[in-house]
């Protein structure tokens, strides 16, 4: 399959941990990547496999089990209010292809 | 430091070609690994990636898309060209490029140029 399906929408009090999930049967053989994308804004990268790109602050997390990733933030700040995206490779590793996206409100 | 930045028409007819650039600073696409990426996003909704265009001169392209997409690299301008036919007001939207770096990731983005496709 090269769909990778993420929930809607979360909320997520100021100050608590929000765990956001990304699945598609392509998670289990390479890496996910996670973007947060601001209103008006291009995405930015927040976590490659479970590295943090520099300036990304450590309360963003990866992780992975079987066919889904996770993107746990833990310790949610106002800024981190957005719309968050996965990412991979598609199961034939020659296409990407990105999820459907998750609504976070703080 | 790599920027990008994406120039174009605004507004195209249907059944035109669209011509995006991709205008770069702070990497070669020479340097293996790197590639290119174009990506798009309709208003309201999810990120679609549309084609890579990579250090070695390959392409890859959405398989949905395939037929109307080509990319390709000005490499005296560092620009690279993303051409797509037959444009249909469903292709309305923000299209951005990306640098593709060596964790497979789009690591920086260009802050995207809107299209609208209406007769």
């Amino acid at each position: 399959s090269s769909e990778l399906t993420q929930d809607p929408a979360v909320s997520v009090a100021l100050g608590q941990t929000v765990r956001i999930t990304c699945q598609g049967d392509s998670l289990r053989n390479y890496q996910t990547n996670w973007y947060r994308q601001k209103p008006g804004q291009a995405p930015a990268l927040v976590m490659f496999g479970d590295n943090r790109p520099s300036g990304i602050p450590d309360r963003f997390s990866g992780s992975r089990s079987g066919n889904t990733a996770s993107l746990t933030i833990t310790g949610a700040q106002a800024e981190d209010e957005a719309d968050y995206y996965c990412n991979s490779r598609d199961s034939t590793g020659y296409h990407f292809v990105f999820g459907t996206g998750t609504k976070v409100t703080i | 430091q790599i920027t990008l930045k994406e120039s174009g028409p605004t507004l195209v007819k249907p059944t035109q070609t669209l011509t995006l650039t991709c205008s770069f600073s702070g990497f070669s696409l020479t340097t293996n690994g790197v590639g290119v990426a174009w990506i798009r996003q309709p208003p309201g909704k999810a990120l679609e990636w549309l084609a890579l265009l990579y250090w070695n001169g390959e392409a890859t392209y959405s398989p949905s898309l395939k037929t109307r997409l080509t990319v390709t690299e000005d490499t005296s301008t560092k620009q690279v060209v993303l051409s797509m036919t037959n444009m249909d007001p469903v292709d309305t939207a923000t299209y951005y490029c990306a640098h593709r770096g060596d964790p497979d990731a789009f690591d920086f983005w260009g802050q995207g140029t809107v299209v609208t496709v209406s007769s």
